[in-house]
């Protein structure tokens, strides 16, 4: 069974911080990653995706994917309050074409 | 550009009864996939339609159907309704299959008493 695991949290850090929330796949073949945001009652929002080794920068967000490790990271720089919400890590199997989600990391955000 | 619109918002249904949904994707995706989310399993996959077929399917009960018409629009079905069926259902629209990003409608949340 392919699977998806991230840290439930909740991870606080104070406002202006960096916040790293990170995710392991079973999944060798995986191809295709990205981060979605999830607030209190509301549908989840791509914030990021990623397919090759390295880092993706947009704007305050970085994406960070290790293949070899099979491990799939999202850094949040200057940390807001409005940051705080539920960050889901998402990724497409070898030879799949649906979505496997982890449970998400819930943030929280301090002023 | 519109988004992916699911309707209806909220549904509250009795056990027993049957119940569809419905999606509208972003104009141009050509796939619809089904997500069930609830607290306890998190975001689940239940089935994805291209171009009118239900190209993959979950492990959910043949209770849960569904159909994609020829303008990518799809609906859902669940028959049947159990307590457990309550959850909200969120529909996911891409331009093509296999790893392309996918945009989430608002969901449907659908209780069962």
């Amino acid at each position: 069974q392919k699977e998806v695991e991230q840290n439930s949290g909740p991870l606080s850090v104070p406002e202006g911080a960096i916040a790293s929330l990170n995710c392991t796949y079973s999944d060798r073949g995986s191809q295709s990653f990205f981060w979605y945001r999830q607030y209190s009652g509301k549908s989840p929002e791509l914030i990021m995706s990623i397919y090759s080794n390295g880092d993706k920068e947009d704007g305050r967000f970085t994406a960070q994917l290790n293949k070899a490790s099979q491990y799939v990271s999202l850094l949040i720089r200057d940390s807001q309050p409005s940051d705080s919400a539920t960050y889901l890590c998402a990724v497409v199997g070898a030879g799949s074409y649906q979505l496997t989600f982890g449970k998400g990391t819930k943030l929280s955000v301090i002023p | 550009k519109a988004g992916v619109t699911q309707t209806p918002r909220y549904l509250i249904k009795t056990r027993g009864q049957q119940v569809t949904l419905s999606c509208s994707p972003i104009s141009g995706h050509r796939s619809v996939s089904w997500y069930q989310q609830t607290p306890g399993q998190g975001l689940q996959f239940l089935f994805e339609y291209f171009s009118e077929t239900q190209r993959n399917k979950g492990n959910f009960p043949g209770r849960f159907s569904g159909r994609q018409f020829s303008n990518s629009r799809s609906e859902m079905n669940v028959s049947t309704l159990e307590l457990g069926d309550s959850a909200l259902y969120l529909c996911a629209s891409s331009k093509d299959r296999g790893g392309t990003e996918a945009f989430f409608g608002q969901g449907t949340r659908l209780t069962v008493v």
